[in-house]
């Protein structure tokens, strides 16, 4: 059964430094992974989504890589802002369940100014 | 685009209630998913819709759950009777067609409080 961890479920950072948030997963066997952000009482927004042939995608300050094989993604988030204090979750679709998500508990960020 | 709709936003009912929660989905997606968040359990998929079809009801907690579809732009979750342990965010999600390769993008949810 695949499993989802994100290591630290939380953080805090001042605001220019740089962020990098772990996810990890039990089973190579996947289509894609895709990075959520949410703010608290919102819904998820969709940040990056990396294809399981590709290494990475980048997006502005947001960079994630893939590492199939190990079963880890990384989220880096250059200089960080108040702005980006939020909860980050990382999810990935399952080759053995229709293409079904299956969701990390989320990272937890606080930025400080 | 106005992205996923959810509606109402808060609802606050009393055990044994019926609850009706609302989706839009964004305006093409074929595809359309409701999940339920909750400090335990995390993010649980519930069912999902293929072109108004439900495909897996898997995670359908109980028979007091009930989902439908009738057409391409809206969708309804029903909790009849509801319970105090159904308390959750419940989010809608919606995609377009290449099941496994494409991006799902969430609604702002229903923060759901049974008393």
């Amino acid at each position: 059964k695949q499993e989802v961890t994100q290591i630290p479920a939380a953080l805090s950072v001042p605001e220019g430094e740089n962020l990098v948030l772990n996810c990890s997963f039990t089973d190579s066997a996947i289509y894609n992974l895709q990075w959520f952000r949410q703010d608290p009482g919102k819904g998820l927004t969709s940040l990056l989504l990396i294809q399981s042939s590709q290494r990475e995608q980048t997006s502005g300050r947001l960079n994630a890589s893939l590492d199939k094989s190990s079963g880890r993604s990384t989220l880096y988030i250059a200089a960080s802002q108040p702005g980006d204090s939020a909860t980050y979750l990382c999810a990935v679709r399952l080759t053995d369940s229709w293409g079904k998500l299956q969701f990390g508990a989320g990272t937890q960020v606080v930025v400080t100014p | 685009d106005a992205g996923v709709i959810q509606s109402p936003r808060h609802e606050v009912t009393e055990m044994g209630q019926e609850v009706t929660l609302r989706c839009k989905p964004i305006s093409g997606h074929d595809y359309l998913f409701w999940y339920r968040q909750t400090m335990m359990r995390g993010l649980e998929l519930l069912i999902y819709f293929n072109n108004n079809v439900p495909i897996d009801d898997s995670g359908m907690p109980e028979d007091r759950f009930s989902a439908k579809m009738p057409n391409a732009s809206f969708s309804t979750l029903k909790i009849q009777p509801s319970e105090p342990r159904d308390s959750a965010v419940y989010f809608c999600a919606s995609h377009i067609g290449g099941l496994y390769y494409n991006e799902q993008f969430f609604g702002p949810g229903t923060r759901l409080t049974v008393l």
